[in-house]
């Protein structure tokens, strides 16, 4: 399966200001997203982010909120802006695709950028 | 409204003693159904996915089935190492590769 990390794994935020994750992959890869899974709860999807195209929002996420960024195969970012507290959560990257190393719709998670919002 | 639900939210074992976690779903049609495991402090960890009803997977202690409706995650001779939350999530056709995740069942495997 392919590697992936993220930047920073924590970090500790005044309201009001913007975070911007990293997320990178070990190989190219068709399909990325962004979850967030709020304290003790299950993951939601954020959005869906493929290279030369706008990333696809879902319902409830807006892109002045959470603008991603996907410059190219291997590389996207996410930007938490204006932050509250209830912006508090574990955001994660996901691939998909065949090029992930796994089969054709598998996806496979980055270890996670904790975020706590004061 | 694609649903999923797992059972039961906590699941407290004796070191051997063996045990299925459930994961219920009701989608408009299913693409495939992921298990992952989540150890605190981490992201999810892959460990099968089930296309079909009737499909069973293996990988060590744990196997995987599929019916029209449910999911089963069963762990045979657990240890404590196994200790986890396991995530459960479907993928529906013309929904882009959107996982959609049940709330996980806490495992707690005790010596």
């Amino acid at each position: 399966s392919a590697v992936i990390s993220q930047k920073p794994s924590r970090d500790i935020c005044q309201r009001g200001t913007s975070l911007t994750i990293q997320c990178q992959v070990d190989s190219q890869v068709t399909m990325m997203f962004w979850y967030r899974q709020q304290p003790g709860q299950s993951l939601t999807l954020i959005a869906t982010a493929n290279q030369g195209s706008e990333a696809t929002y879902e319902s409830g996420f807006v892109i002045d909120k959470f603008p991603i960024s996907r410059p190219n195969l291997t590389f996207s970012t996410l930007t938490v802006s204006n932050m509250s507290p209830e912006d508090s959560s574990i955001y994660l990257c996901s691939v998909e695709g065949y090029l992930a190393g796994g089969g054709n719709n598998e996806q496979f998670f980055g270890p996670g950028t904790r975020l706590t919002v004061l | 409204e694609d649903q999923v639900t797992q059972s039961p939210e906590a699941l407290r074992l004796q070191e051997g003693e063996s045990s299925s976690l459930n994961c219920s779903y009701t989608v408009s049609g299913l693409r495939g159904l992921f298990w992952y495991r989540q150890d605190p402090g981490k992201g999810p960890e892959f460990l099968f996915t089930l296309y079909s009803a009737g499909e069973e997977k293996e990988k060590e202690r744990l196997k995987a089935t599929l019916t029209k409706k449910e999911s089963f995650l069963h762990i045979t001779a657990p240890k404590p190492e196994d200790s986890a939350t396991y995530l459960c999530a479907v993928q529906v056709y013309n929904q882009g590769g959107k996982l959609i995740f049940g709330q996980g069942t806490e495992l707690s495997v005790k010596p």
